[in-house]
């Protein structure tokens, strides 16, 4: 099947810092890319819906300005989580719809934590 | 290394009828056990989520049980209904292996 790859798997930061998460479609084109994150004991939710070449569609809730969302390419997408807090700490992941597919890709996720 | 595996792969039923999927995990070493709903196109729609420490949740019609020393989990969906129509997709939370997703369930209601 097609590979997802998400970057970094497992990052650090201070607060106050800025975290930027890749997320790459290796062997397929992906005109739509989804954000999810999931809190401790928490189910994944969906943050937002990337489409390549315009704007992102966030979920009720979640902050446009401090997730930047850019999906600049079919084949990556970056979330760039801004003036990290440690509320902000979470698991992040991504998947990739392959065209018409219905079939969706995910990566391996980022687990981030903000000290 | 964990792997989620599903069956069918693919279900087509005539509506009102009940109908069980399956997911199957090879670590038990779970942190918790998660099904979802995509339809296509769209993102994914959290159904339900079971820790580690329980056996079954239920929300509405669906039903989904885990039994870690078998590494199984069953979604049990009851009355299915043509909105039901959609690819059912389980995942297991290992303690910090992040998610591993199964290939999902394709499933056709008729009306």
């Amino acid at each position: 099947g097609a590979v997802v790859s998400q970057h970094p798997s497992r990052v650090i930061c201070k607060s106050g810092t800025s975290v930027k998460i890749e997320c790459r479609s290796l062997d397929f084109q992906a005109t739509t890319m989804f954000w999810y994150r999931q809190f401790p004991k928490q189910s994944l939710m969906l943050m937002a819906t990337s489409n390549e070449g315009s704007k992102a569609t966030y979920e009720q809730g979640v902050e446009k300005d401090k997730f930047l969302i850019n999906h600049a390419s079919l084949t990556l997408s970056t979330l760039t989580v801004t003036s990290a807090h440690p509320e902000d700490s979470s698991f992040y992941i991504c998947s990739a719809l392959q065209g018409s597919n219905t079939e969706a890709f995910f990566g391996q996720g980022t687990r981030l934590t903000v000290v | 290394k964990q792997e989620v595996t599903q069956i069918p792969a693919a279900l087509s039923v005539p509506e009102g009828e009940n109908l069980v999927l399956n997911c199957s995990f090879t670590d038990s070493a779970i942190y918790n056990l998660q099904w979802f709903r995509q339809d296509p196109g769209k993102g994914l729609t959290s159904l339900l989520l079971i820790q580690s420490s329980q056996r079954e949740q239920t929300s509405g019609r669906l039903n989904a049980s885990l039994d870690k020393s078998s590494g199984r989990s069953t979604l049990y969906i009851a009355a299915s209904q043509p909105g039901d129509s959609a690819t059912y997709l389980c995942a297991a939370d290992n303690y910090g292996q992040n998610f591993v997703f199964g290939p999902g369930t394709r499933l056709s209601v008729l009306p």
